[in-house]
Formats: C-alpha cells, structure tokens, sequence
C-alpha cells in the first residue's frame, strides 16, 4: 500500500497568503519529493530533499524534513491563484527501489 | 528535449478489445515508469523498467502487459480490461532507479475509460 498520507487534504486561502501542506510516511526513506499536479493532468517535480537534509528552498518554495518523525512540510509564500492545484509527496523507500506518492493536498487560491 | 511524451491522450475500448498506451522521452533517462491515478487518488505505482529491463512489477494483473522495446520508449499493452481500469495512465522517466538520480519527469496521461 501507499506509504504516505498528507494533511489537509483541502486548503482553501487568498491569493498572497501562504499555504502549509504536510506529509507523514512510515518507512525509511532516501529522499523526499514533492509534486504539483494540475486538474487530470501530468505531475510536474517541485523540489527533492535527502534523508540527509533538513531544509531547502527553491523560489517561493520551502521544504522541511524530519526524519525523527517520518514527516515532511512544503509552503508555499504569497500563494498566487496559478499555484492551485493538487501537491502530492512521494518518497523513495529505502532498500525498495519504489516509489511511493502521498494521499495528496487539493490547494485552491482564490484570487 | 525534457518532455514525456504519451499517446493517446484519451481511450475508450470494450472489454474484449486489446489496445496499447506509449510513452516517449528522448532525454537519456535509462528508468521508466508505469503509473494508474484514479480520480481523486495518488498515482500507484504498476511497472518500473531500468536499462530496459523490468525492474518492479507491483502484482499488476496479466491484462497490463509491459514492453520497453528500447531506452526511449516504453509501452503497455492492454487486453480483456474491465470497466474498474478505468483511469489516467501515467508514464514517467528519471536518470535511473537510484535514489540519488531518481527524479522523475512525467507525461501528461492517456485518459482511459473501458465500456
């Protein structure tokens, strides 16, 4: 079964605030994605944090990583109305060589 | 060239019809990947091909037929589905299957619907 589960499952906020989504996973892993996916279509790579790493920033992203709880953060800032969509984690099993994706947050921002 | 590429877009077929979904990526990626979303669920993961060879079968029933006839393409062939495997297929590629070099790039899906 799918290791992840992330909460909320539904974020609804203003366009310029910021959107916190959470990801909990149960094995160990090696790295931790996030991924946007718009309505029925293809996922697009957010960002990639290692087993190693803490935290990371790419543009209005950020990433935390804790693996002593086995969770995961992402926050968007100043959240702009195309940044909705739906954000799903995925993590890399270790000694698996699978690839497991999150339950999935749907975000609205609304202009 | 950093695009996946999947055809086609949508697919109706009955139940007794055999059909196949491709999926292309000319970016050198030697890890390709099957994926089937339901609406409203993540994507689970169904075949992992490395170096053209399967890699991860995740007890996907006979019906789904993997085949990855060289390091850019990877197909998947249908037969006798059932109305329940209807879904988005997803098709996706990454460096290869280790960890550090396992980002992956996905194409935009064959919408699926079995009569």
């Amino acid at each position: 079964s799918q290791q992840g589960e992330e909460d909320p499952q539904a974020l609804s906020i203003q366009e310029g605030e910021n959107a916190t989504m959470n990801c909990s996973y149960k094995t160990s892993i090696n790295n931790l994605q996030w991924y946007r996916q718009n309505s029925g279509r293809g996922l697009v790579h957010l960002i990639l944090i290692r087993s190693n790493e803490r935290e990371k920033h790419s543009g209005r992203l950020r990433v935390t990583l804790d693996t002593s709880k086995k969770s995961s953060s992402l926050l968007i800032t100043a959240s702009r109305a195309a940044d909705t969509a739906s954000y799903f984690c995925a993590t890399d099993a270790k000694n698996f060589n699978k690839f497991y994706f999150g339950s999935g947050t749907k975000l609205n921002v609304k202009p | 060239d950093t695009e996946v590429t999947q055809t086609p877009k949508h697919l109706v077929m009955g139940m007794t019809n055999k059909k196949s979904l491709k999926c292309e990526q000319h970016m050198g990626h030697r890890a390709m990947y099957w994926y089937k979303q339901k609406a409203k669920k993540p994507p689970e993961l169904m075949f992992v091909y490395s170096y053209e060879k399967l890699s991860i079968n995740e007890s996907v029933p006979s019906r789904f037929s993997p085949e990855c006839p060289n390091s850019s393409l990877l197909n998947l062939h249908l037969h006798a589905l059932q109305p329940e495997d209807s879904a988005l297929y997803l098709c996706a590629s990454s460096q290869d299957i280790l960890s550090s070099r396992n980002e992956q790039f996905f194409g935009p899906g064959t919408r699926l619907t079995v009569l």
